[in-house]
């Protein structure tokens, strides 16, 4: 089945630095992937949704400086977390949606768990 | 706009034993439902869905899940679990957008 791989699983860096997290569909050509955040105990919550060659949208709520996304490729999407501070610790998890067949399935990378200190 | 609401937070069940992790949606439009699974250290997996047609909807790994339109429901259910179903279960509906709007999830472990 399609596959999404991301980068890096685990992270730890200090307050202020920032971070980058990589989303890549190895088997499938993505147009469109999907960036996710879950705190402890609580829902996968969506960020922002990216077209590739096309500025992100993000959701209500979420800061698009704090936040970069970049799409600029069909196989790969980039989170960075810019200035990281400690409330930035989270769980960071994205989505690809198959641009073939596989129009009613989205497929998720494995997460990244981020620790700011 | 939707959401979704897993009323367990936790479920620890015997192997072999049945199983039913409870989903409810709210939503104003007609809906898609998902259930997604997460073992540790990987990914979400699709385990199955309900789009249309018939409401019981077979999933991978021997579960299912019946969509109840009047009680805005969609229960995930296996009738033997094994000590490998153990994982995190999320349920999720997609309305009017392609977006997905995930529950807090339900981590379900089975002892022998």
């Amino acid at each position: 089945g399609a596959v999404v791989s991301q980068h890096p699983s685990r992270v730890i860096c200090k307050s202020g630095t920032s971070v980058k997290i990589e989303c890549r569909s190895l088997d499938f050509q993505a147009t469109t992937m999907f960036w996710y955040r879950q705190f402890p105990k609580q829902s996968l919550m969506l960020m922002a949704t990216s077209n590739e060659g096309s500025k992100a949208t993000y959701e209500q709520g979420v800061e698009k400086d704090k936040f970069l996304i970049n799409h600029a490729s069909l196989t790969l999407s980039t989170l960075t977390v810019t200035s990281a501070h400690p409330e930035d610790s989270s769980f960071y998890i994205c989505s690809a949606r198959d641009g073939g067949g596989n129009r009613e399935k989205l497929f998720f990378g494995s997460g990244t768990q981020l620790s700011v200190l | 706009a939707q959401s979704v609401t897993q009323l367990d937070s936790q479920v620890p069940v015997f192997e072999e034993a049945p199983v039913e992790l409870r989903c409810n949606y709210s939503s104003s439009v007609s809906v898609y439902l998902f259930w997604y699974v997460q073992y540790p250290n990987q990914g979400l997996q699709l385990l199955l869905k309900y789009l249309s047609g018939s409401t019981l909807v077979k999933g991978i790994n021997g579960f299912e899940a019946e969509f109840n339109k009047s009680q805005t429901s969609f229960h995930l259910r296996k009738p033997s679990v094994h000590i490998s179903d153990t994982a995190e279960y999320f349920c999720a509906v997609q309305g009017g957008s392609e977006k997905l709007v995930f529950g807090k999830g339900t981590k379900l472990t089975v002892n022998p």
